[in-house]
């Protein structure tokens, strides 16, 4: 069965700080990774996706993700962190059946003035 | 265009009653799915729906069920509802068959209290 790990309940940054939120996955065949980001009392919205055509994926916001197969992982990042960008973060994983996507469970960015 | 719609938007119900969730697509798209999104958790798939066939189903028990209509919209529903049901239910749509390298579009959910 697929699954993704995110390391770190929470990160907390400074305004203009690089952002790296962690995730780690697994699966048995070549996966969909998303970053999906949600701000308070709304729903999630895509930020990426890595389907196999590149490694950087870059994303909306100025948030990029790297897959590294090796390592399994997919990192993402965001060069200098805004205000804006304090919400929760969720990596996830295709499922192999075809119609099922795996959420890790969150993490919430906080960035200090 | 409006996104996708769901309704409630909070529910507050007691244990053993049955509850109704409803979600509109975004127009065109053919394709639902719903979540449910415990407080600190990620989401947990529960159904995806494609041409009003189900096309996956989570790991959830049979108490929970969905349907599509001709229009896209769906329901889900839950019947004897437990305290551990409290959660926030997202739906969201997709424009294809709903295959998993598709973008997901939710809506804001329905938060729904068990007492």
């Amino acid at each position: 069965a697929q699954s993704v790990t995110q390391l770190g309940s929470h990160v907390s940054v400074s305004e203009g700080a690089l952002v790296l939120l962690r995730c780690n996955y697994s699966s048995s065949v070549p996966p969909y990774l998303f970053w999906y980001v949600q701000y308070p009392n709304q729903g999630l919205q895509l930020l990426l996706k890595y389907t196999s055509a590149a490694t950087l994926v870059k994303g909306i916001n100025g948030f990029e993700a790297e897959f590294k197969k090796s390592e399994t992982s997919f990192h993402l990042t965001k060069p200098s962190a805004h205000m804006s960008d304090a919400a929760e973060y969720f990596c996830a994983v295709s499922d192999t059946g075809g119609f099922k996507t795996i959420f890790g469970a969150g993490t919430r960015l906080f960035v200090k003035a | 265009d409006a996104g996708v719609t769901q309704s409630p938007t909070h529910l507050i119900k007691t244990r053993g009653q049955h509850v109704t969730l409803r979600c509109s697509p975004i127009s065109g798209h053919k394709s639902v799915s719903w979540y449910q999104q415990v407080l600190g958790q990620g989401p947990q798939f529960i159904f995806q729906y494609y041409e009003k066939e189900e096309r996956g189903r989570g790991n959830f028990p049979d108490r929970f069920s969905a349907r599509q209509f001709p229009n896209y919209s769906s329901e889900l529903n839950v019947n004897a509802l437990l305290l551990g049901d409290s959660a926030l239910y997202l739906c969201a749509s997709s424009l294809g068959q709903g295959t998993t390298n598709e973008k997901l579009f939710f809506g804001s959910g329905t938060q729904l209290s068990v007492l």
